[in-house]
């Protein structure tokens, strides 16, 4: 009930190509669907977040596309950069009252070939 | 501002050693969280705080505890050390307000237990 699935553990794309790395979860009461992005030796540093009264969140590049029936949802990356290469983590949680928690994806690494 | 910091960066300790890691922040934030990352795991959460003088255990919490006894400060103890608890530790904040649920990370803890 608890978990989200992250997919594929690893992505390899072209410069300029449409990096897509999708997530899907069970519970019903999550309210609140991150993402993450790291750069190696650093913290994870939010991306872009969505609630599911929305079904799609862009901000430049990337966007958030959420499938409230499918109980999934998914980064795409556009125009993709070697910069961007990085691992990505969903995520999600319940409420906003203070004592709501994060749930992690497993991550998604994502390296982008000039 | 430095946001937040984490001390030490690297350490290295012996089975049943004990050690400190410290999280300070200087946002003003309420909540406090400590997770640990382990290859293709994600993050996990161990123990998080609410508030001042208020702790509570997250996924992993066995074989750590946390004291919150300063509002900027956060600790993490393991008492005991084991080879299992080596990981990446990082530490994250994130304000009280309601319907703001993004969480600062600081750079990260790597401890090897031998």
């Amino acid at each position: 009930q608890q978990q989200v699935k992250q997919s594929p553990q690893s992505l390899i794309v072209q410069k300029g190509g449409i990096s897509i790395i999708n997530c899907a979860y069970e519970n019903t009461a999550f309210d609140y669907f991150p993402w993450y992005q790291q750069f190696p030796g650093k913290g994870p540093a939010l991306l872009i977040a969505i609630r599911p009264d929305v079904s799609e969140k862009k901000e430049g590049r990337f966007t958030i596309s959420f499938n409230k029936s499918a109980k999934q949802f998914s980064l795409h990356i556009m125009d993709s950069q070697p910069g961007d290469s990085a691992t990505y983590f969903c995520a999600a949680s319940i409420g906003q009252g203070g004592s709501e928690k994060l749930v992690f994806g497993k991550g998604t690494k994502l390296t982008v070939n000039p | 501002n430095a946001g937040v910091t984490q001390t030490p960066k690297f350490r290295v300790l012996k089975t049943g050693q004990s050690m400190t890691l410290l999280c300070a922040q200087d946002m003003n934030h309420e909540y406090m969280y400590w997770y640990r990352q382990d290859p293709g795991m994600g993050l996990r959460l161990i123990h998080y705080s609410v508030g001042e003088g208020t702790t509570a255990k997250g996924e992993v919490p066995d074989g750590y505890n946390v004291s919150r006894l300063k509002k900027q400060n956060f600790l993490l103890g393991l008492e005991s050390a084991a080879p299992s608890q080596t990981s990446v530790y990082f530490c994250a904040s994130r304000p009280g307000l309601a319907g703001n649920n993004e969480q600062f990370f600081g750079p990260g803890t790597r401890l090897t237990v031998l």
